[in-house]
């Protein structure tokens, strides 16, 4: 099956500093969304991005499908940011995730 | 709108009691998936239908698992002796269509222990 890779697994940022996580696939896909799962286990969709730019207040993400990665933006962190970030792929028939992002923010 | 609606959300069990997981899939969804979450294996797929069908029961991890979905508003998952080994978080989520279509929502999961 089609490969996720996300990174940094790991990052711990100062409230208030932005970041960037990556997530690279390794065959072209049709659908592409990124989920935040928080400290209580709820996975809350963030965007719903298989190609181009979106924002949603301090998010961002931008996929460049042609060359099988896409981006999420976080500017100005708070606490409440904090969570496991997951990618999630989807080829055609079912969506393939990857091992997060687990981000921490400091106050 | 109502989400996806899992129940329970908290299961302890003993080992060799039988589990039974469901779900109520969000209205007009024709995808509905059960995925399994542990700290070492990460985000699993189980199993996934459309329109009620099972299409893809690869992820099923042996026979003491078994998934079903009698309409389109409802499935369960069942284990049948659990064993300990089998403590996660079981979530669903459904999708209208997939591929291009579709965007994944999930159910707020059900943790399962068993003891």
């Amino acid at each position: 099956g089609i490969q996720v890779e996300q990174s940094p697994p790991d990052l711990i940022l100062q409230e208030g500093a932005n970041s960037t996580l990556r997530c690279n696939f390794s065959d072209s896909v049709n659908n592409l969304q990124w989920f935040h799962q928080n400290p209580w286990g709820q996975l809350i969709n963030l965007f719903y991005i298989p190609s181009g730019t979106k924002q949603n207040g301090r998010l961002s993400a931008t996929t460049v499908a042609t060359e099988r990665y896409s981006l999420l933006y976080i500017s100005s962190s708070q606490t409440t940011d904090s969570g496991v970030y997951f990618c999630a792929v989807d080829p055609g028939n079912q969506f393939y995730f990857g091992t997060g992002t687990s981000l921490t923010v400091i106050p | 709108d109502a989400g996806v609606i899992q129940s329970p959300r908290h299961e302890v069990t003993e080992m060799g009691q039988e589990v039974t997981l469901r779900c109520k899939p969000i209205s007009g969804h024709d995808y509905l998936f059960w995925y399994r979450q542990t700290m070492m294996r990460g985000l699993e797929l189980l199993i996934y239908f459309n329109n009620n069908v099972p299409i893809d029961d690869s992820g099923m991890p042996e026979d003491r698992f078994s998934a079903k979905m009698p309409n389109a508003s409802f499935s369960t998952l069942k284990i049948q002796p659990s064993e300990p080994r089998d403590s996660a978080v079981y979530f669903c989520a459904s999708s209208r269509g997939t591929g291009a279509t579709g965007e994944l929502f999930f159910g707020e999961g059900s943790r399962l222990t068993v003891l």
